[in-house]
């Protein structure tokens, strides 16, 4: 299966830390996003990207915030200067250009800032 | 301001009745929907979807419905089974920015036997 896969699933830092996630998409999809959901809430959009394009950013994504998608395939989003309120799940989703509304999420990485 | 809601936040139906599930949006321009369903420590999994120039769309024991004036949808699941216990999630994108999914809260369906 060559799903939508993040890594890592968990990660714990202490208030202050910089985090960075990965998000490999489905091979064939150039477009890929990044949500947050918090509890109780459904995913918020933060940002896109078409191929290595990063399109368009959520007001959600302050300056410590930073998203990369340096060769179109995989991407990254960095937190720097954590706070507790980032503590969220990180979800990530690809899409193929036909059918952008059906996006593919993956399971997400669950961050906790202590 | 919440343009997507879905209002139950739970509900239980018994093994092979109808489960409704609810959706509402504020927003005229969106033109297409979809809901996702999302099982505990997994992402949300693409469900169904609805453009915006239907009213109806089923695939299989899936029926979405659409009420555009009332800018209201609903998720039938008929026969309800154990295995679609989980959190459904109603999504909304508009024509201007299709890339952009407008979540609501989800709500959490329980199907017992």
């Amino acid at each position: 299966d060559t799903g939508v896969s993040q890594d890592p699933r968990h990660k714990i830092t202490k208030r202050g830390q910089n985090v960075t996630f990965r998000c490999d998409p489905i091979s064939e999809h150039n477009r890929l996003y990044w949500y947050r959901q918090t509890l109780g809430q459904g995913p918020e959009f933060l940002t896109y990207f078409q191929n290595e394009a990063q399109l368009e950013k959520s007001r959600l994504l302050s300056d410590r915030f930073s998203a990369e998608r340096p060769k179109g395939s995989f991407s990254t989003l960095e937190i720097q200067r954590t706070e507790q309120g980032d503590s969220a799940m990180y979800l990530c989703a690809s899409s193929l250009d036909l059918s952008v509304y059906e996006q593919y999420f993956g399971p997400g990485t669950r961050l906790t800032v202590t | 301001d919440q343009q997507v809601k879905q209002n139950s936040p739970s509900l239980s139906v018994q093994e092979g009745r109808i489960s409704i599930l609810n959706c509402d949006y504020t927003n005229s321009m969106f033109d297409y929907f979809l809901w996702y369903k999302k099982y505990p420590a997994e992402g949300p999994t693409f469900l169904i979807s609805i453009s915006s120039i239907k009213d109806k769309n089923e695939d299989g024991r899936f029926t979405v419905f659409l009420n555009k004036s009332a800018k209201h949808l609903s998720l039938h699941i008929v026969p309800s089974q154990p295995g679609d216990s989980a959190v459904y999630f109603c999504a909304a994108s508009a024509e201007y920015n299709t890339d952009k999914l407008i979540f609501g809260t989800g709500t959490r369906l329980q199907v017992f036997p």
